[in-house]
């Protein structure tokens, strides 16, 4: 089974860049049957989709934050990662990364645990 | 694009049955059967339990069940226990360009 698991800084100042990874066991990100995801949670809020991208280097953006936004690869270590740029105060949330399937699905079946991300000086 | 809506809150007995809605628009829920449903516990990541409306993932109790008509999407929690006491979250589909938008979540009580 599919075991996903978020790292980061916990703390970034303002107007700098929020990197994050994830790192999946149990499965292959080459695999192209998935697209790997990246959603946060703004504290005592919902989820929010940030963006994915598939084992062929293309990604999908939400277009509110694709002007900030980097998705990555690293198949050599089987993660993926995240980097948002000019962070304010309202990109403090806990970052998931999860799962989605290609084939004509787009629910995400599993899900890391969460990195609470702090965005202060 | 906004977010699906959803009640802030419900609540039932024991052994009740609940309803919690999720209305999009033609865009989303409307267009696409490709509505996914998840229960958060307090501290913990989100779980899925219906995706494409109405189909629940192996392990997931069948006392979780989904539905949609027209722009509205609805999961059905009979037989409430107390471990259903969670937030929800509907999701969907919204095309090639937003592609997933969320609910806002519900909270659930058990009372």
């Amino acid at each position: 089974q599919v075991q996903l698991q978020e790292s980061g800084p916990g703390l970034v100042m303002p107007s700098q860049t929020l990197p994050l990874t994830c790192s999946v066991s149990g499965g292959s990100i080459s695999s192209g049957d998935y697209y790997w995801s990246w959603i946060r949670q703004h504290p005592g809020k919902g989820l929010e989709w940030i963006g994915y991208i598939h084992n062929t280097g293309r990604t999908y953006y939400n277009p509110s934050l694709k002007s900030r936004l980097t998705i990555s690869l690293d198949t050599s270590k089987n993660q993926f990662s995240l980097k948002l740029t000019s962070v304010t105060a309202a990109d403090t949330a806990i970052y998931y990364c999860a799962r989605r399937s290609v084939s004509g699905t787009t629910h995400f079946d599993s899900w890391g645990q969460g990195s609470l991300v702090t965005v202060s000086s | 694009q906004s977010a699906l809506t959803q009640p802030a809150s419900v609540s039932g007995s024991p052994g009740q049955s609940i309803t919690i809605s999720c209305a999009g628009t033609s865009s989303d829920v409307g267009s696409y059967n490709l509505v996914s449903w998840y229960q958060q516990h307090p501290g913990k990541a989100p779980k899925l339990i219906i995706y494409e409306v109405r189909k629940r993932p192996s392990g997931v109790s069948d006392h979780f069940s989904g539905s949609k008509s027209g722009n509205t999407a609805s999961l059905t929690i009979s037989g409430l226990q107390a471990e259903d006491e969670a937030d929800y979250y509907c999701c969907s589909y919204a095309g090639s360009i937003t592609h997933v938008i969320f609910g806002g979540g519900t909270r659930l009580t058990v009372l």
